[in-house]
């Protein structure tokens, strides 16, 4: 399966844990992006990253919340001290790079990973 | 203002009819892509149509076509002989901008029932 991967698929945490949702995008793919999607809502950008890099993280809460995509390995979403509120899906999208065009502009979604907070 | 807006909370739709899912988007960049995914209740994010601001013909993949009115700033989605499995959740999304950067953000989402 050559898709985007995420895991875990569920996840529980209790509040003030910390819960890390991994991402690894398709292959050819530089570029990820994590959306939330709370229940009946639609996707809200988080961040959106390259290698190394973090290149806008405009839609990520300024605390408890990080990302990375390093050199080698998955890309991390990491939420310290979770509370209930944070229960939401957590989807991972991956593009080939940016520029126009279906193949190049087109971000291809992971099965998401469904966050519980108890 | 919204950028991308779904008006129709949700449909129904008979088996083997066609049905239209609203869409229209709101930018000043001349270079901007739509899509639409489909999420079934399983929840995954499906791909279904691209459709670039350059493009001169009409998005088709297969029963999916998208009816693109630049000057209206729409992009409606067509599904032709509806099946059962394509009750879903079904979202407009639109990248802005180019020449780095790709940003992209979501309608809230029509909800469409097929009906047997």
């Amino acid at each position: 399966n050559a898709g985007v991967m995420q895991n875990p698929r569920h996840l529980v945490r209790r509040r003030g844990q910390e819960a890390r949702l991994r991402c690894s995008p398709m292959k050819g793919h530089s570029h990820v992006y994590w959306y939330r999607q709370l229940p009946e809502e639609g996707l809200k950008f988080m961040v959106y990253l390259q290698k190394e890099n973090i290149i806008d993280e405009s839609g990520m809460p300024k605390e408890r919340f990080s990302a990375e995509f390093p050199k080698e390995g998955p890309s991390i979403l990491r939420i310290q001290q979770v509370v209930r509120g944070d229960s939401a899906a957590y989807f991972c999208a991956s593009s080939r790079q940016v520029t126009s065009g279906r193949e190049t502009d087109t971000q291809y979604f992971g099965p998401g990973t469904r966050l519980t907070v108890l | 203002a919204q950028k991308i807006t779904q008006t129709q909370p949700g449909m129904f739709v008979q088996e083997k009819e066609a049905v239209t899912l609203d869409c229209t988007y709101d930018t000043s960049d001349p270079s901007y892509g739509l899509f639409w995914y489909k999420q079934p209740s399983s929840g995954e994010m499906i791909f279904l149509i691209y459709q670039g601001s350059y493009d001169q013909q009409n998005a088709t993949e297969g029963r999916y076509s998208l009816n693109f009115q630049k000057a209206r700033k729409s992009a409606n989605l067509v599904i032709s002989a509806s099946q059962l499995g394509d009750s879903a959740m079904y979202f407009c999304a639109m990248r802005e901008g180019w020449g780095g950067y790709q940003k992209v953000t979501f309608g809230i989402g029509t909800k469409l029932q097929v009906i047997p």
